[in-house]
Protein backbone atom coordinates (compact mmCIF):
# COMPACT_ATOMS: atom_id res chain seq x y z
CA UNK A 1 0.00 0.00 0.00
CA UNK A 2 1.30 3.56 -0.68
CA UNK A 3 0.96 6.11 1.62
CA UNK A 4 3.34 7.60 4.15
CA UNK A 5 4.20 6.87 7.69
CA UNK A 6 5.34 8.82 10.69
CA UNK A 7 7.26 7.15 13.47
CA UNK A 8 6.54 7.12 16.46
CA UNK A 9 3.15 7.97 17.50
CA UNK A 10 3.77 9.36 20.56
CA UNK A 11 7.06 10.52 21.56
CA UNK A 12 8.32 12.02 25.39
CA UNK A 13 11.75 13.82 25.80
CA UNK A 14 13.27 15.90 28.42
CA UNK A 15 13.72 19.63 27.83
CA UNK A 16 17.10 20.42 26.49
CA UNK A 17 17.28 17.21 24.43
CA UNK A 18 16.85 17.40 20.28
CA UNK A 19 14.67 14.70 19.11
CA UNK A 20 13.50 13.67 15.55
CA UNK A 21 10.65 13.04 13.92
CA UNK A 22 10.52 10.27 11.04
CA UNK A 23 8.47 10.51 8.36
CA UNK A 24 9.06 8.20 4.96
CA UNK A 25 6.53 8.55 2.01
CA UNK A 26 6.40 5.27 -0.86
CA UNK A 27 3.94 7.77 -3.16
CA UNK A 28 7.14 8.82 -5.58
CA UNK A 29 6.39 12.58 -4.55
CA UNK A 30 8.53 15.21 -5.22
CA UNK A 31 8.08 17.59 -2.24
CA UNK A 32 7.39 17.11 1.32
CA UNK A 33 5.76 18.76 4.46
CA UNK A 34 5.92 19.70 7.92
CA UNK A 35 3.45 20.87 10.14
CA UNK A 36 2.70 21.93 13.13
CA UNK A 37 -0.98 21.96 14.80
CA UNK A 38 -1.67 22.98 18.20
CA UNK A 39 -5.35 22.92 19.72
CA UNK A 40 -7.58 25.87 18.38
CA UNK A 41 -5.10 26.83 15.43
CA UNK A 42 -4.79 24.85 12.43
CA UNK A 43 -1.64 23.58 10.53
CA UNK A 44 1.12 25.72 10.63
CA UNK A 45 3.76 24.90 8.23
CA UNK A 46 7.60 24.48 9.51
CA UNK A 47 9.34 23.40 6.73
CA UNK A 48 9.14 22.16 2.83
CA UNK A 49 11.11 20.45 0.21
CA UNK A 50 10.53 20.33 -3.30
CA UNK A 51 13.20 18.28 -4.25
CA UNK A 52 16.20 16.02 -2.91
CA UNK A 53 19.19 18.16 -0.78
CA UNK A 54 16.85 21.08 -0.87
CA UNK A 55 14.18 22.48 1.61
CA UNK A 56 12.78 25.61 2.26
CA UNK A 57 11.91 27.45 5.45
CA UNK A 58 7.84 27.32 6.76
CA UNK A 59 6.90 29.97 8.76
CA UNK A 60 7.84 28.96 11.72
CA UNK A 61 10.97 27.26 11.27
CA UNK A 62 12.72 28.59 14.16
CA UNK A 63 14.28 25.79 16.22
CA UNK A 64 13.54 22.75 14.10
CA UNK A 65 15.76 21.47 11.24
CA UNK A 66 14.84 19.18 8.56
CA UNK A 67 17.21 16.85 5.50
CA UNK A 68 16.30 15.78 2.68
CA UNK A 69 18.81 13.06 1.54
CA UNK A 70 16.75 10.79 -0.17
CA UNK A 71 13.07 10.83 -1.43
CA UNK A 72 11.26 9.25 0.22
CA UNK A 73 12.36 10.70 3.68
CA UNK A 74 11.95 13.91 5.29
CA UNK A 75 12.82 13.48 9.31
CA UNK A 76 12.38 16.57 11.31
CA UNK A 77 14.45 17.57 14.14
CA UNK A 78 12.88 19.23 17.25
CA UNK A 79 16.07 21.30 18.56
CA UNK A 80 16.47 22.94 22.00
CA UNK A 81 15.94 25.76 20.69
CA UNK A 82 12.73 25.57 20.33
CA UNK A 83 10.75 27.54 23.39
CA UNK A 84 7.19 25.35 22.81
CA UNK A 85 7.69 21.74 21.34
CA UNK A 86 4.72 20.06 22.71
CA UNK A 87 2.54 19.94 20.05
CA UNK A 88 1.21 17.38 17.39
CA UNK A 89 3.47 17.12 14.20
CA UNK A 90 1.85 16.42 10.43
CA UNK A 91 4.05 14.79 7.50
CA UNK A 92 2.66 15.44 4.03
CA UNK A 93 3.74 15.14 0.65
CA UNK A 94 2.62 15.71 -2.83
CA UNK A 95 3.03 15.33 -6.82
CA UNK A 96 4.03 19.06 -6.59
CA UNK A 97 2.90 22.56 -7.72
CA UNK A 98 -0.64 22.68 -9.59
CA UNK A 99 -0.54 18.53 -9.80
CA UNK A 100 -2.22 17.15 -6.67
CA UNK A 101 -3.29 18.12 -3.04
CA UNK A 102 -1.21 16.78 -0.17
CA UNK A 103 -1.41 13.35 1.47
CA UNK A 104 -0.63 13.73 5.35
CA UNK A 105 0.43 10.86 7.61
CA UNK A 106 -1.00 9.96 10.99
CA UNK A 107 1.29 12.00 13.13
CA UNK A 108 3.19 12.20 15.99
CA UNK A 109 2.32 13.74 19.08
CA UNK A 110 5.54 15.12 20.59
CA UNK A 111 5.27 15.92 24.81
CA UNK A 112 8.29 17.70 26.32
CA UNK A 113 8.86 18.32 30.02
CA UNK B 1 -0.06 37.81 2.51
CA UNK B 2 -2.44 34.87 1.46
CA UNK B 3 -5.38 33.64 4.25
CA UNK B 4 -7.73 31.47 5.44
CA UNK B 5 -10.69 32.46 7.38
CA UNK B 6 -13.17 29.90 8.93
CA UNK B 7 -15.55 31.52 11.02
CA UNK B 8 -17.56 28.84 12.80
CA UNK B 9 -15.29 27.37 15.32
CA UNK B 10 -18.25 24.81 16.29
CA UNK B 11 -21.02 23.66 14.19
CA UNK B 12 -23.79 20.86 14.69
CA UNK B 13 -26.24 18.90 12.67
CA UNK B 14 -28.77 16.46 12.81
CA UNK B 15 -27.79 12.66 11.68
CA UNK B 16 -29.45 12.86 7.91
CA UNK B 17 -29.99 16.45 7.82
CA UNK B 18 -27.78 19.06 5.35
CA UNK B 19 -24.99 21.12 6.47
CA UNK B 20 -22.66 24.22 5.53
CA UNK B 21 -19.37 24.88 7.03
CA UNK B 22 -17.87 28.20 5.86
CA UNK B 23 -14.82 29.66 4.16
CA UNK B 24 -13.55 33.10 3.05
CA UNK B 25 -9.90 33.25 1.83
CA UNK B 26 -7.57 36.03 0.46
CA UNK B 27 -5.12 35.53 -2.34
CA UNK B 28 -3.26 37.83 -5.10
CA UNK B 29 -2.88 34.90 -6.96
CA UNK B 30 -4.82 34.13 -10.23
CA UNK B 31 -4.12 30.23 -10.52
CA UNK B 32 -4.68 28.52 -7.27
CA UNK B 33 -6.63 25.22 -5.15
CA UNK B 34 -8.71 25.35 -2.66
CA UNK B 35 -9.35 21.94 -0.65
CA UNK B 36 -11.29 20.85 2.12
CA UNK B 37 -9.87 18.32 5.00
CA UNK B 38 -11.28 16.34 7.39
CA UNK B 39 -9.63 15.14 10.63
CA UNK B 40 -11.20 12.34 13.14
CA UNK B 41 -10.36 11.65 16.16
CA UNK B 42 -7.63 9.80 14.88
CA UNK B 43 -5.83 13.25 13.84
CA UNK B 44 -5.06 11.57 10.44
CA UNK B 45 -6.34 14.47 8.13
CA UNK B 46 -8.25 13.31 4.99
CA UNK B 47 -9.38 14.96 2.10
CA UNK B 48 -12.77 15.45 1.34
CA UNK B 49 -13.10 17.67 -1.88
CA UNK B 50 -10.60 19.85 -3.74
CA UNK B 51 -11.05 22.95 -6.35
CA UNK B 52 -9.16 24.38 -9.20
CA UNK B 53 -9.88 28.16 -9.10
CA UNK B 54 -10.07 28.26 -13.13
CA UNK B 55 -12.75 26.09 -13.54
CA UNK B 56 -16.54 27.77 -12.90
CA UNK B 57 -18.32 24.36 -12.17
CA UNK B 58 -18.39 23.68 -8.59
CA UNK B 59 -16.44 20.60 -7.52
CA UNK B 60 -18.62 17.36 -5.47
CA UNK B 61 -17.46 14.19 -4.53
CA UNK B 62 -20.47 11.67 -3.58
CA UNK B 63 -22.47 13.71 -0.63
CA UNK B 64 -19.99 16.65 -0.20
CA UNK B 65 -20.07 19.18 -2.65
CA UNK B 66 -18.66 23.03 -2.45
CA UNK B 67 -20.20 26.32 -3.42
CA UNK B 68 -17.13 28.15 -5.02
CA UNK B 69 -17.73 32.22 -5.20
CA UNK B 70 -14.38 33.08 -6.66
CA UNK B 71 -15.33 37.12 -6.99
CA UNK B 72 -16.25 36.94 -3.57
CA UNK B 73 -13.56 34.75 -2.50
CA UNK B 74 -15.81 32.57 -0.75
CA UNK B 75 -15.53 28.29 -0.39
CA UNK B 76 -18.06 26.79 1.38
CA UNK B 77 -18.36 22.86 1.95
CA UNK B 78 -22.08 21.66 1.99
CA UNK B 79 -22.57 17.98 3.46
CA UNK B 80 -25.84 15.93 2.71
CA UNK B 81 -27.33 13.84 4.16
CA UNK B 82 -25.16 13.89 7.01
CA UNK B 83 -23.94 10.69 9.06
CA UNK B 84 -22.06 9.92 12.72
CA UNK B 85 -19.03 9.66 10.91
CA UNK B 86 -18.63 12.58 9.40
CA UNK B 87 -18.43 14.55 13.03
CA UNK B 88 -14.97 15.84 12.63
CA UNK B 89 -13.01 19.08 12.81
CA UNK B 90 -12.91 20.22 9.16
CA UNK B 91 -10.03 22.53 7.79
CA UNK B 92 -10.36 24.90 4.48
CA UNK B 93 -6.74 25.40 2.94
CA UNK B 94 -5.76 27.42 -0.09
CA UNK B 95 -2.99 26.41 -2.36
CA UNK B 96 -1.86 29.47 -4.29
CA UNK B 97 1.78 29.90 -4.40
CA UNK B 98 4.20 28.26 -6.70
CA UNK B 99 5.44 26.11 -3.95
CA UNK B 100 2.42 23.99 -3.04
CA UNK B 101 1.98 25.13 0.32
CA UNK B 102 -0.90 24.93 2.26
CA UNK B 103 -2.52 28.08 3.63
CA UNK B 104 -4.95 26.81 6.68
CA UNK B 105 -7.78 28.04 8.20
CA UNK B 106 -8.42 27.29 11.44
CA UNK B 107 -11.06 24.74 11.37
CA UNK B 108 -14.36 23.98 12.04
CA UNK B 109 -15.35 21.06 14.29
CA UNK B 110 -18.59 19.12 13.23
CA UNK B 111 -20.85 17.73 15.68
CA UNK B 112 -23.93 14.92 14.45
CA UNK B 113 -26.32 14.26 16.83
CA UNK B 114 -28.39 10.72 16.58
Amino acid sequence: DGGITQSPKYLFRKEGQNVTLSCEQNLNHDAMYWYRQDPGQGLRLIYYSQIVNDFQKGDIAEGYSVSREKKESFPLTVTSAQKNPTAFYLCASSIGRGLGEQYFGPGTRLTVT
Amino acid sequence: AQTVTQSQPEMSVQEAETVTLSCTYDTSESDYYLFWYKQPPSRQMILVIRQEAYKQQNATENRFSVNFQKAAKSFSLKISDSQLGDAAMYFCALDGGATNKLIFGTGTLLAVQP
